[in-house]
């Protein structure tokens, strides 16, 4: 699976957009892009996943660039409880669905 | 939806006993399972994928000895840490995919301290 490279923190103001980039520039045509996160001391949360297309969910949304080289996560107004580490995962689609954790980044999100 | 939970929550055990941990999906079948353990400061390290009905496929440089994993049924993957030494305290993960799903759903971990 293609590595991905993430900033290791963020800093973001309560109720601010927080925008979290994440580079995978060896990702193939059939290789989805994950994001989960993980408050401390808990287990990762799924957050949302995309191919191609930008996607949005309830909690966030998923800019993917052209290439498909680069990402980026958005939290549209972050709150103290969005305070974790965001992981972004690159898969083979249709495979066992094993996910290979990078480091992260640590987002705090600051009053 | 999508729920998966883990028993115990945390356990500290005495060096050279098993200790076993519980993955259930609790709203869905899980064809597959994960196992992850990560210790403090890290990220999550893949241990095993396990198949329902099947052996588990373990990561380079696990035990599979050590390690025992049974996916007896849709709903439930147990990890057995057999002869557990301190070095094996950790923060122990399981995961679950819904079969027909390419997204993977996790449970809220299991701390394991052995003494």
């Amino acid at each position: 699976d293609a590595k991905t490279t993430q900033p290791p923190s963020m800093d973001c103001a309560e109720g601010r957009a927080a925008n979290l980039p994440c580079n995978h520039s060896t990702i193939s045509g059939n290789e989805y892009v994950y994001w989960y996160r993980q408050i401390h001391s808990q287990g990762p949360q799924y957050i949302i996943h995309g191919l191609k297309n930008n996607e949005t969910n309830e909690m966030a949304s998923l800019i993917i660039t052209e290439d498909r080289k680069s990402s980026t996560l958005i939290l549209p107004h972050a709150t103290l409880r969005d305070t974790a580490v965001y992981y972004c995962i690159v898969r083979v689609r249709g495979n066992t669905g094993k996910l290979i954790f990078g480091q992260g980044t640590t987002l705090q999100v600051k009053p | 939806g999508a729920v998966v939970s883990q028993h115990p929550s945390r356990v500290i055990c005495k060096s050279g006993t098993s200790v076993k941990i519980e993955c259930r999906s609790l709203d869905f079948q899980a064809t597959t399972m994960f196992w992850y353990r990560q210790f403090p400061k890290q990220s999550l390290m893949l241990m095993a994928t396990s198949n329902e009905g099947s052996k588990a496929t373990y990561e380079q440089g696990v035990e599979k000895d050590k390690f025992l994993i049974n996916h007896a049924s849709l709903t439930l993957s147990t990890l057995t840490v057999t002869s557990a030494h301190p070095e094996d305290s950790s923060f122990y993960i399981c995961s679950a995919k819904p079969g027909v799903k390419e997204t993977q759903y996790f449970g809220p971990g299991t701390r394991l301290l052995v003494l």
